[in-house]
């Protein structure tokens, strides 16, 4: 069974359109994380809920808007896409209190974002 | 400065090498350190975590100098499958929720 999922897989569409992103976990994990990873590999956090509640929101345009109906589930919404919003979306969740008192976090196999 | 910097690479080695690269990170308070691997358009998985004493999981060591705030991991006997990216990875606080990534160290392993 896959632990983190998203859909979609790879997402192309027209510059200003708005799109979604959508992740799940069965790990029963609290906590889940928006990650991009642009074109020179550079991993970087966007935003975190635990429990549904929104804990780190990153400098990011107000145009990303995540929600998190339960804590099983975290969706990125994007509004009017822009050339530069194309990249890798990385969804990952992870229990605080982990591995050797990190947090391990798993992640999905990414959503291939391009914006013509 | 990034707060963990990598050299990229790439890292060419022969089958049966070792090879051994370095992550600095900027802020001295940082608790937590881990070694993620991510293969070409997939996603990082954790390697392992690094301790303050070192430690070993298998051909891989990985390496803590608070002093110079360096992390290292070295693999022994390289194999093919030890193709990938090695991302660098801190946690400020024991009990944060943040990771900070470096942008990757590439390895090649050739037959």
């Amino acid at each position: 069974d896959t632990a983190v999922s998203q859909t979609p897989k790879y997402l192309v569409t027209q510059m200003g359109n708005d799109k979604s992103i959508k992740c799940e976990q069965n790990l029963g994990h609290d906590t889940m994380y928006w990650y991009k990873q642009d074109s020179k590999k550079f991993l970087k956090i966007m935003f975190s809920y635990n429990n549904k509640e929104l804990i780190i929101n990153e400098t990011v345009p107000n145009r990303f808007s995540p929600k998190s109906p339960d804590k099983a589930h975290l969706n990125l919404h994007i509004n009017s896409l822009e050339l530069g919003d194309s990249a890798v979306y990385f969804c990952a969740s992870s229990q605080l209190f982990g591995l050797a008192g990190g947090n391990e976090q798993f992640f999905g196999p990414g959503t291939r974002l391009t914006v013509l | 400065r990034k707060e963990v910097e990598q050299d990229p690479g790439p890292f060419n080695v022969p089958e049966g090498a070792t090879v051994a690269f370095n992550c600095t990170y900027s802020n001295s308070a940082s608790q937590s350190f881990f070694w993620y691997r991510q293969d070409c358009r997939k996603e990082p998985k954790l390697l392992m975590s690094v301790y303050s004493s070192g430690n070993e999981d298998g051909r891989f060591t990985a390496q803590l100098n608070r002093a110079s705030q360096y992390i290292s991991l070295l693999i022994r006997d390289s194999k093919l499958s030890d193709s990938a990216t090695y991302l660098c990875v801190v946690k400020k606080i024991r009990n944060d929720y943040k990771l900070s990534f470096g942008a990757g160290t590439t390895v090649t392993v050739r037959a």
